[in-house]
């Protein structure tokens, strides 16, 4: 089946510091990947759509300015979260979508904010 | 707008007890419907699309089932390793993205 990586796992961060969080299709070409939140005993929450090559779509709500989303090739995305703060604690997850419609989803990544 | 509604939020079921969840959904022209399975502190997993009314999907002890307004996902005689959060999800009209209902957490007790 197909596999979405994300790195790192989980990061720890003070606050007003700057986090990257990596996520990779490792055997298929995501023409599309999406960014989620979700926070404890809740769903996922769409953050933002990216396709190769071009700038992200981002969901009503989502700072563009303090979420970098860039998705500068067929497998690879990164997040970044700049100047974080402890409510941007969450669990981010990304998924890749590659020919059809299926989303396939990385495992996640837990950011911690202090 | 596009909804997606799934009940129980919860269910505890004894293992061998089978069992059906339920996804609700409204959508503008369902490009398709699908189930994932979340455990705690993970990605979800992929389980079945399902495209059409009339459509089903079957995966081990899972069964997915599609009708014009919702879909089921039945379990029979469901084992401990299948406790779990269930996601219901629809994509639909011209949006490449998912919406996603707010899950049932599945427990089973041995």
């Amino acid at each position: 089946g197909a596999v979405v990586s994300q790195h790192p796992s989980w990061v720890i961060c003070k606050s007003g510091t700057s986090v990257k969080i990596e996520c990779r299709s490792l055997d298929f070409q995501a023409t599309t990947m999406f960014w989620y939140r979700q926070f404890p005993k809740q769903s996922l929450m769409l953050m933002a759509t990216s396709n190769e090559g071009s700038k992200a779509t981002y969901e009503q709500g989502v700072e563009k300015d303090k979420f970098l989303i860039n998705h500068a090739s067929l497998t690879l995305s990164t997040l970044t979260v700049t100047s974080a703060h402890p409510e941007d604690s969450s669990f981010y997850i990304c998924s890749g979508q590659g020919i059809g419609y299926e989303q396939y989803f990385g495992p996640g990544t837990r950011l911690t904010v202090t | 707008e596009d909804q997606v509604t799934q009940s129980p939020e919860a269910l505890r079921l004894q293992e061998g007890e089978s069992s059906s969840l339920n996804c609700s959904y409204t959508v503008s022209g369902l490009r398709g419907l699908f189930w994932y399975r979340q455990d705690p502190g993970k990605g979800p997993e992929f389980l079945f699309t399902l495209y059409s009314a009339g459509e089903e999907k079957e995966k081990e002890r899972l069964k997915a089932t599609l009708t014009k307004k919702e879909s089921f996902l039945h379990i029979t005689a469901p084992k401990p390793e299948d406790s779990a959060t269930y996601l219901c999800a629809v994509q639909g009209g011209s949006q490449g993205n998912l919406i996603f209902g707010k899950g049932t957490k599945l427990s089973v007790k041995p």
